[in-house]
């Protein structure tokens, strides 16, 4: 079956960065876009960006551009997420998620299914 | 960006009753891109429902979505306990896919 697992929680100082990973299976990695959300009590779900793993190609949402960084390694079926500058209200769990479709049939950034999500806490 | 109003807040049912909750968007959401999710507490999501009214795969038919434009709503029939989550809706229809803040359905 499809699975997606996340690295283990972080603790970071205001300024710092963090990179989350996540592992893929069940399926063909470059087929499909990987997905980044987080999810805080204040912010709610919030997407911020996706990544190709066939090109590696990306786009990210505009609030946070320039901060963020998708990546992935084929050869071990992981995307990866890296969050820079880190701030306290950064706070939150991230998770990473599959789409729906793979590439024949287009994106549709609705997603499924998602990894078991990382908590990262950001504080001095 | 779209905004998605979710409601109620919360919804508190009995077994075997029905829930409808309701999910507003901001503008017109193309081509009904909208997803229902399933939380539960410590869990991540669980995609229940896309195309504003198709099923998941695996997900039962007590489970139904309906809507158009910039009204959707999901109906959940013959509750049971487990059902008690956190229901989010999401729009695809354009970028950024956006989520609602979320209606707590409480099985007492």
């Amino acid at each position: 079956q499809v699975q997606l697992m996340q690295s283990g929680p972080e603790v970071k100082e205001p300024g710092a960065s963090v990179k989350v990973s996540c592992k893929t299976s069940g399926y063909t990695f470059t087929d499909f876009y990987i997905h980044w959300l987080r999810q805080s009590p204040r912010q709610g779900l919030e997407w911020m960006g996706r990544n190709n793993p066939t090109t590696g190609a990306t786009n990210y949402a505009q609030k946070f551009l320039g901060r963020v960084t998708m990546t992935r390694d084929t050869s071990i079926s992981t995307a990866f997420m890296e969050l820079s500058s880190l701030r306290s209200d950064d706070t939150a769990v991230y998770f990473c998620a599959r789409d729906s479709s793979d590439f024949s049939h287009g994106g549709k950034n609705f997603f499924d299914p998602w990894g078991q999500g990382t908590l990262v806490i950001v504080s001095a | 960006d779209t905004v998605l109003t979710q409601s109620p807040g919360t919804l508190s049912l009995s077994p075997g009753e029905t829930a409808t909750l309701s999910c507003r968007a901001s503008q017109r959401i193309r081509s009904n891109f909208l997803a229902w999710y399933q939380q539960t507490p410590g869990q991540s999501p669980r995609l229940l429902i896309y195309g504003a009214s198709i099923r998941a795969t695996g997900i039962p038919d007590r489970f139904s979505g309906g809507g158009s434009v910039t009204d959707f709503s999901l109906s959940i029939t013959r509750l049971e306990p487990e059902d008690s989550a956190v229901y989010y809706c999401q729009q695809y229809g354009d970028t950024p896919p956006t989520f609602g803040q979320g209606t707590k359905l409480e099985i007492k």
